[in-house]
């Protein structure tokens, strides 16, 4: 099985650009998840979409949106692009997630780099 | 949701030592989950370990929860120069909005 692709897997921007990431989850899972990583803030929580519907987000300001399609790819957007938006973005897979707690898999991230 | 802080922030072994890692939350939790990261790459799940359950295994890992101290610890036996990575724990409330949620980590390295 194939397992959690996301693309590109690099990224250069200008300040003041938008950004879109993609990702690819797992065949079968439902739930995908989206993470900042940066030195500073370690893994933050960014939102996510389930059966396309955003299920939950975290406290990232409404430059950083994202949408899921009816085969489960998720892709998210950041518009505006902000020196500090340099960072690693994760994307995780799940059967279900949410509460049921079951293991997320991880795909190699994207990263971002604005300059 | 929360974090699970974990503890200590870094740790350098020799190989062949163990390495234990521990991991702190605030708030009641339906599973405690670990992963691994090495560097700049993506997480892989190591171990899941339910509210219920006080410890367990998989290969050189060994996973506690103490759910009345609200603490969890990662043991790894005889660890390699493969095992340096950053582990995170990541423990999962209940509710229909619970999510994972990651602390900043510990930083592993073993010398060869």
């Amino acid at each position: 099985k194939a397992g959690v692709t996301q693309t590109p897997r690099y990224l250069i921007k200008t300040r003041g650009q938008q950004v879109t990431l993609s990702c690819s989850p797992i065949s079968g899972h439902r739930s995908v998840s989206w993470y900042q990583q940066t030195p500073g803030q370690g893994l933050q929580f960014l939102f996510e979409y389930f059966s396309e519907t955003q299920r939950n987000k975290g406290n990232f300001p409404g430059r950083f949106s994202g949408r899921q399609f009816s085969n489960s790819r998720s892709e998210m957007n950041v518009s505006t692009l902000e020196l500090g938006d340099s960072a690693l973005y994760l994307c995780a897979s799940s059967l279900q997630g949410g509460e049921t707690g079951d293991t997320q898999y991880f795909g190699p991230g994207t990263r971002l780099t604005v300059l | 949701s929360q974090q699970g802080e974990e503890d200590p922030q870094a740790l350098s072994i020799q190989e062949g030592e163990n390495a234990t890692m521990n991991c702190s939350y605030k708030t009641s939790i339906n599973n405690l989950q670990w992963y691994r990261q090495n560097s700049g790459r993506g997480l892989v799940h190591l171990i899941l370990i339910r509210s219920n359950e006080r410890e367990k295994h998989s290969g050189r890992l060994r996973v506690t929860l103490d759910t009345s101290k609200k603490s969890s610890s990662l043991l790894i036996t005889a660890s390699r120069a493969a095992d340096t990575a950053s582990y995170f724990c990541a423990p999962l409330g209940g509710g229909a909005n619970s999510k994972l949620t990651f602390g900043k980590g510990i930083t592993l390295s073993v010398r060869p």
